[in-house]
């Protein structure tokens, strides 16, 4: 399967702790694209990388959420420091890159559940 | 600020019954729009797309959709709903003018086809 996989699929947590989850594009995609939905709404960007650069960031991403993209190829998401409002699906997408509206390819999301 | 409005939260249809699905969005400059479907259990998938041209657009699976730029909108459509499309659908929109390449979803529409 060439598609976005993420990992984990499934994460719960106890509020305080730190989780990190990882995101692997398809392997020519330039761009990679971070986003959360919670329940009964749609996704919400967070940030995006275009190869390792991190051009644009949500004021959704607080200080306790920092994402990285080492060598342009997959990228982690690290939440620190996890509330029970972080609780959500964490989807991420990726893009070929090549012009201004090219399709994003989405990956399964990682669920995570702060108790 | 961009968004994004999905006025159908849930429709319940029977098979073969004609359906569209509506979306408006509000941004200033020039856009490009999607619909999405997530199949239960399933990632998020490209079902159609525009970037420019002719304002009806065909997707996969018998959707389409049309442009209408002075209503600012891109509404859903297929003449014959089969139970294999209960899903959720989210239209979504990114704007190049502006160099974001992010995408801002609405909603979601949740469809439940009755066999």
């Amino acid at each position: 399967d060439t598609g976005v996989s993420q990992n984990p699929r499934h994460k719960i947590t106890k509020r305080g702790q730190n989780v990190t989850f990882r995101c692997d594009p398809i392997s020519e995609h330039n761009r990679l694209y971070w986003y959360r939905q919670t329940l009964g709404q749609g996704p919400e960007f967070l940030t995006y990388f275009q190869n390792e650069a991190q051009l644009e960031k949500s004021r959704l991403l607080s200080d306790r959420f920092s994402a990285e993209r080492p060598k342009g190829s997959f990228s982690t998401l690290e939440i620190q420091r996890t509330e029970q409002g972080d609780s959500a699906m964490y989807l991420c997408a990726s893009s070929l890159g090549l012009g201004d509206g090219d399709e994003q390819f989405f990956g399964p999301g990682t669920r995570l559940t702060v108790l | 600020a961009q968004s994004v409005s999905q006025h159908n939260h849930h429709v319940i249809l029977s098979e073969a019954a004609s359906l569209e699905l509506g979306c408006n969005y509000s941004y200033g400059g020039t856009v490009n729009l999607f619909w999405y479907v997530q199949y239960p259990g399933q990632h998020l998938q490209l079902l159609l797309k525009y970037f420019s041209g002719d304002p009806l657009v065909k997707g996969i699976k018998g959707f389409e959709a049309e442009f209408i730029k002075s209503k600012f909108s891109f509404n859903l459509r297929k003449p014959s709903v089969q139970w294999s499309d209960t899903a959720e659908y989210f239209c979504a929109v990114n704007g190049p003018t502006s160099g974001t390449y992010k995408y801002i979803f609405g909603t979601g529409t949740r469809l439940k086809v009755l066999a």
